[in-house]
């Protein structure tokens, strides 16, 4: 079983609408969660960072974290057809240790 | 531009061959990062250096792969005697080296195509 799970997808929505991405994880030592977005043959961009439970906002966008759960999610609303890409999850535990653990993905589809 | 280059962006090799791949990060991070990408699934750390050193290294790193930051600026990743599983997007990241932050960011990748 994977560290980090995530929905493959494709989600497919229509423009305007509001989109629920989410990960479980499973190594309750994760304290530091990203959101990147890939567009297809791109590097991930960085989204959102936050650190320990709560919630992050941003623009359209929003990050929450559950850590009693081990499930984080990102919202965006008023979904543009811009917004279709793949959106990745990641996390650290921190303490030192740098290395990112991502999950797999979900591709989402904004459809105009 | 002052992102993370990457370069070059396609590397199409035949099995057996060595590619080198190279870094250059944002300027100020000195925190550097090697993934690798394949199709379908997020990226996997291969290795992290802070400055020079180089202080984590994954189990994906085989002695075939070597990665280097001589002055602490650039880095290269080295892929000796290719082997078609090599097929990948590498992807390279930095981070800031002051205070408690864990984000990185990413260069465009190298997309290494084993034939």
């Amino acid at each position: 079983q994977k560290e980090v799970e995530q929905d493959p997808g494709p989600l497919s929505v229509p423009e305007g609408a509001i989109v629920s991405l989410n990960c479980t994880y499973s190594n309750s030592a994760f304290q530091y969660f990203m959101w990147y977005r890939q567009y297809s043959r791109k590097g991930p961009e960085l989204l959102m960072y936050t650190y320990s439970s709560g919630n992050k906002e941003d623009g359209r966008f929003t990050a929450q974290v559950d850590k009693s759960s081990k499930y984080i999610s990102l919202f965006i609303r008023d979904s543009q057809p811009s917004d279709s890409a793949t959106y990745l999850c990641a996390m650290s535990a921190g303490t030192g240790r740098r290395a990112l653990t991502f999950g797999s993905g979900t591709r989402l589809q904004v459809q105009p | 531009d002052t992102g993370v280059s990457q370069d070059p962006r396609h590397k199409i090799t035949k099995r057996g061959q060595n590619v080198t791949f190279r870094c250059d990060p944002i300027s100020e991070h000195n925190r550097l990062y090697w993934y690798r990408q394949t199709l379908g699934q997020g990226p996997e750390f291969l290795t992290y250096f802070q400055n020079e050193a180089q202080l984590e290294k994954s189990r994906l790193l085989s002695d075939r792969f070597s990665a280097e930051r001589p002055k602490g600026s650039f880095s290269t990743l080295e892929i000796q005697r290719t082997e078609q599983g090599d097929s990948a997007m590498y992807l390279c990241a930095s981070s800031p080296g002051a205070g408690v932050t864990y984000e990185q960011y990413f260069g465009p990748g190298t997309r290494l195509t084993v034939t």
